[in-house]
């Protein structure tokens, strides 16, 4: 079946600090990758998606690039800030069936001035 | 705005009873999802549509149940049945069939038992 895996947090960096969130995922074809966020309370919100390897979604700072080679979609910045903190979670999904999607555990990110 | 409504925010169960969680969405959007979010384990599927009178069952449904009688609506009801049903719900929708198309979720339900 479809899985994803994604570091445990949480994840706690300084603002300004390089961030990484590591996903890599086990699908039978070719899924679509997707990052969602979810801030204290609420739902979650797309922040970027890749539908084909290669591709690279980006949003607000944020990117990560669709490698099917190593079935990866780590989550990157440059400089994160202290607005960045966050549960971030990675999923995949595949059209038609639902349109559903499998999604990682979650990543907690904590930035601190 | 368009968006998705989930109400109430926060909802309180007693031993036995039934609980409806409404989920309404004004995206004319045609799928529809419910998840359950626990600490540490992600969000799993309860049951999802994908057009009106119809729904399947998704990972965890057990001790649920759905109705989908109108596109824009798809209430969750938690049953007696469902024996930990302490949880943070979120409900979702998407256009269908089409996985480049991303699911819009709305705030959430709290549920707790009294």
């Amino acid at each position: 079946g479809n899985s994803v895996t994604q570091m445990e947090g949480p994840v706690t960096l300084s603002e300004e600090a390089f961030l990484t969130i590591n996903c890599t995922y086990t699908a039978t074809g070719y899924p679509s990758l997707f990052w969602y966020v979810q801030y204290p309370g609420e739902g979650l919100q797309l922040l970027l998606k890749a539908t084909k390897a290669d591709d690279k979604g980006s949003n607000k700072g944020f990117e990560a690039t669709y490698r099917k080679e190593t079935t990866s979609f780590h989550l990157e910045k440059g400089s994160v800030q202290v607005s960045d903190s966050a549960v971030y979670f990675c999923a995949l999904g595949f059209t038609g069936g639902g349109n559903k999607l499998t999604f990682g555990t979650g990543t907690q990110l904590k930035v601190e001035l | 705005d368009g968006g998705i409504t989930q109400s109430p925010k926060y909802l309180f169960r007693k031993e036995g009873q039934n609980v409806t969680l409404s989920c309404e969405q004004n995206l004319n959007h045609d799928a529809m999802y419910w998840y359950r979010q626990d600490p540490g384990q992600g969000l799993r599927l309860i049951y999802y549509s994908q057009i009106v009178n119809d729904f399947q069952k998704g990972d965890i449904a057990e001790g649920y149940s759905v109705s989908r009688e109108k596109k824009e609506s798809f209430p969750l009801t938690v049953t007696s049945a469902q024996k930990n049903p302490t949880a943070f719900y979120l409900c979702a929708s998407s256009s269908q069939g089409n996985s480049n198309q991303p699911q819009h979720f709305g705030d959430g339900t709290r549920l707790s038992i009294l």
